[in-house]
């Protein structure tokens, strides 16, 4: 099982904050939250990724709630290329291995 | 290379015949994964290696589904006797290390059209 759960679909005006929920109320003390996102026809791409603390890079913002059973991805300032599908992750073992949800497809309008 | 490059990016076999995938990490990366997307879902995990050895194949769905990486590099995944439900996209991804705070680099993917 993916272990979260996210809505099936968001839309968000260009130019605007795109953010993105995600619930994972089962997540373990030392499982990270990671968020990759799908671009039609390509591989997913990583975005970001956080264990308890509110985390930034240059794509995204990753808001951790204190409880840890949810979280928010936020893009800043959304572009019609933001346009894909994201998925917010649990890792759930020591190698890596990535159990994917349905996402949450965002469609970003001019 | 810059990242991680899958070959071919498209094959259409016939029912039936045997299919190889290729996939080429992102040099010097320890972990490679290969997982399924259907149509319209999520990318389901298949196999997993640490250099050459295949430590986790909990999600391949037969056994005409095998994979290898015998040099700790490039790795192989093939199908035999390919049936129509194995259409999907295959994708490769590799991690520098194997800690629980890395992240993957996802290749392309070959989308696997049986006929």
């Amino acid at each position: 099982d993916a272990k979260t759960t996210q809505p099936t679909s968001m839309d968000c005006a260009e130019g605007r904050a795109a953010n993105l929920p995600c619930n994972h109320s089962t997540i373990s003390g030392n499982e990270y939250v990671y968020w990759y996102r799908q671009i039609h026809s390509q591989g997913p791409q990583y975005i970001i990724h956080g264990l308890k603390n509110n985390e930034t890079n240059e794509m995204a913002s990753l808001i951790i709630t204190e409880d840890r059973k949810s979280s928010t991805l936020i893009l800043p300032h959304a572009t019609l290329r933001d346009t894909a599908v994201y998925y917010c992750i649990v890792r759930v073992d020591f190698v890596g291995k990535l159990i994917f949800g349905q996402g949450t497809t965002l469609q970003v309008k001019p | 290379g810059a990242g991680v490059s899958q070959s071919p990016r498209y094959k259409v076999a016939k029912r039936g015949q045997d299919v190889a995938l290729r996939c080429d990490p992102i040099s010097g990366h320890v972990s490679l994964f290969w997982y399924q997307q259907a149509l319209g879902q999520g990318p389901e995990f298949l196999t997993y290696f640490q250099n050459e050895a295949q430590l986790d194949k909990s999600g391949l769905p037969s056994d005409r589904f095998f994979a290898e990486r015998p040099e700790g590099s490039v790795s192989t995944l093939k199908i035999q006797r390919t049936q129509q439900e194995d259409s999907a996209v295959y994708l490769c991804a590799s991690t520098l290390g194997t800690a629980m705070n890395t992240e993957a680099f996802f290749g392309q993917g070959t989308r696997l059209t049986v006929v």
